[in-house]
């Protein structure tokens, strides 16, 4: 069955810092997979999304994340971090069953340093 | 414009009662989905509609009863609350062909029974 681990429960970096966020999947062939965020008490809002092509996608505010087949990961990476980006960032990857289901992460929390 | 709305935000009820959610979308997609989000944030589906057919029910119980009445709406109808209910409640919506797994999520209903 499919699955997206995300190894880190809790990530802390000082405003301004770059930040990467681990995401790795099990899957045979070439999976599609998707970050999103929730902020505090709000829903989840899509960042990027990878189905196939270039291996590096680009996202909305600032981020970014590059495919790598070999290490079956999915990172997310920003490179200056701003406050507003605390938030929970969920990983996720489509169910090849012709359900069109997304499968979770457990997701990481990032908090923001003054 | 919201695109995927739901009501209420917050539900608290007291064990056994009944009670629903509704989901409207405004995006004129044709899937719409419910995702349950446990107090650890871990986010799995629980139904998914496509044109008001029913194509997914992940396990849930049958106190669960979701229902289409036009492809955009998706209400979650919940019997006998339990405890164990209490969650964040998320609709989706998304449209099938190229572009199927890429979900927009509502705000969310927080159900807490006590």
């Amino acid at each position: 069955a499919q699955s997206v681990t995300q190894p880190d429960i809790h990530i802390t970096v000082s405003e301004g810092a770059s930040l990467e966020l681990r995401c790795n999947y099990s899957y045979g062939a070439t999976p599609y997979l998707f970050w999103y965020v929730q902020s505090p008490g709000q829903g989840l809002q899509l960042l990027l999304k990878y189905f196939s092509g270039d291996t590096l996608v680009q996202g909305i505010k600032g981020f970014e994340a590059e495919f790598k087949r070999s290490q079956s990961s999915f990172n997310l990476r920003k490179p200056s971090v701003h406050w507003s980006d605390a938030a929970e960032y969920f990983c996720a990857v489509g169910a090849m069953d012709s359900s069109y289901k997304l499968i979770f992460g457990s997701g990481t929390r990032l908090l923001v340093r003054p | 414009d919201t695109a995927v709305s739901q009501t209420p935000k917050y539900l608290v009820t007291q064990m056994g009662n009944d009670k629903s959610i509704k989901c409207e979308q405004n995006l004129g997609h044709d899937t719409m989905y419910w995702y349950k989000q446990d107090s650890k944030k871990f986010l799995k589906i629980m139904f998914s509609y496509n044109n008001k057919e029913l194509i997914i029910n992940e396990t849930v119980p049958n106190r669960f009863s979701p229902k289409s009445p036009d492809k955009a709406h998706l209400n979650l109808h919940i019997n006998s609350l339990e405890l164990g209910d209490s969650a964040v409640y998320f609709c989706a919506s998304s449209q099938r062909g190229a572009n199927a797994y890429e979900q927009y999520f509502g705000p969310g209903t927080r159900l807490t029974v006590t």
